[in-house]
């Protein structure tokens, strides 16, 4: 059973260039978080999507971040214009779709995409 | 979700048991106590959860007080590669806010 999948595992961009950061979650599982992880610090939630749906996105920087996961395919996270001080470890989650409201439900990660902006 | 209280590190011996502890003194009746672990450079990786009772898998035992305010992860053997931060972190149920607020977590040292 394949785990999360992240690509790509290292992007490199240059100041003002976009990334796409891509998603592929656990089998079975319909549910997407994103994270982020600035050098020597802690991983901090972006946002909670479902399918065709953005459910939280709580802590989304206002401007230049999006994020989507179509019916078909990965979720992907949008950084446009990107800046120095986006430089860091995106780590994607994923859990299954929720079928009681009475339990917690585990979120599984990928390896994360190390973005790097020169 | 209710804060959780870990110490910065800790150091162990490779073969000995490691025992984590972590203090969560407001924790509510509905709320699980999960850890996770994050390797140098890799992904978090989920160890183990529990409500009340005390839980074993594969990877590691969780204890939890009776009276729910702390617990104490322990890892019965641990290796080289048990090198990480680990997280205590509360959780309630929640359909719509769902999202996993990790504090700064524990230094594992394990030493050869």
């Amino acid at each position: 059973n394949a785990g999360v999948m992240q690509n790509p595992r290292h992007l490199v961009r240059r100041r003002g260039q976009e990334a796409r950061l891509r998603c592929s979650p656990m089998k079975g599982h319909s549910h997407v978080y994103w994270y982020r992880q600035l050098p020597e610090e802690g991983l901090k939630f972006m946002v909670y999507l479902q399918k065709e749906n953005i459910i939280d996105e709580s802590g989304m920087p206002k401007e230049r971040f999006s994020a989507e996961f179509p019916k078909e395919g990965p979720s992907i996270l949008r950084i446009q214009q990107v800046v120095r001080g986006d430089s860091a470890a995106y780590f994607c989650a994923s859990s299954p779709v929720r079928q009681r409201t009475d339990r917690t439900y585990e979120q599984y990660f990928g390896p994360g995409t190390r973005l790097t902006v020169t | 979700d209710a804060k959780t209280t870990q110490p910065t590190s800790m150091d162990c011996a490779e073969g000995r048991a490691a025992n984590l502890p972590c203090n969560h003194s407001t924790i509510s009746g509905n709320e699980y106590v999960y850890w996770y672990r994050q390797i140098h450079s890799q992904g978090p990786q989920y160890i183990i959860h529990g409500l009340k009772n005390n839980e074993t898998n594969e990877m590691a035992s969780l204890i939890i007080t009776e009276d729910r305010k702390s617990s104490t992860l322990i890892l019965p053997h641990a290796t080289l590669r048990d090198t990480a931060v680990y997280y205590c972190i509360v959780r309630a149920p929640a359909l719509l806010n769902d999202k996993i607020i990790f504090g700064k977590g524990t230094r594992l040292h394990i030493l050869p």
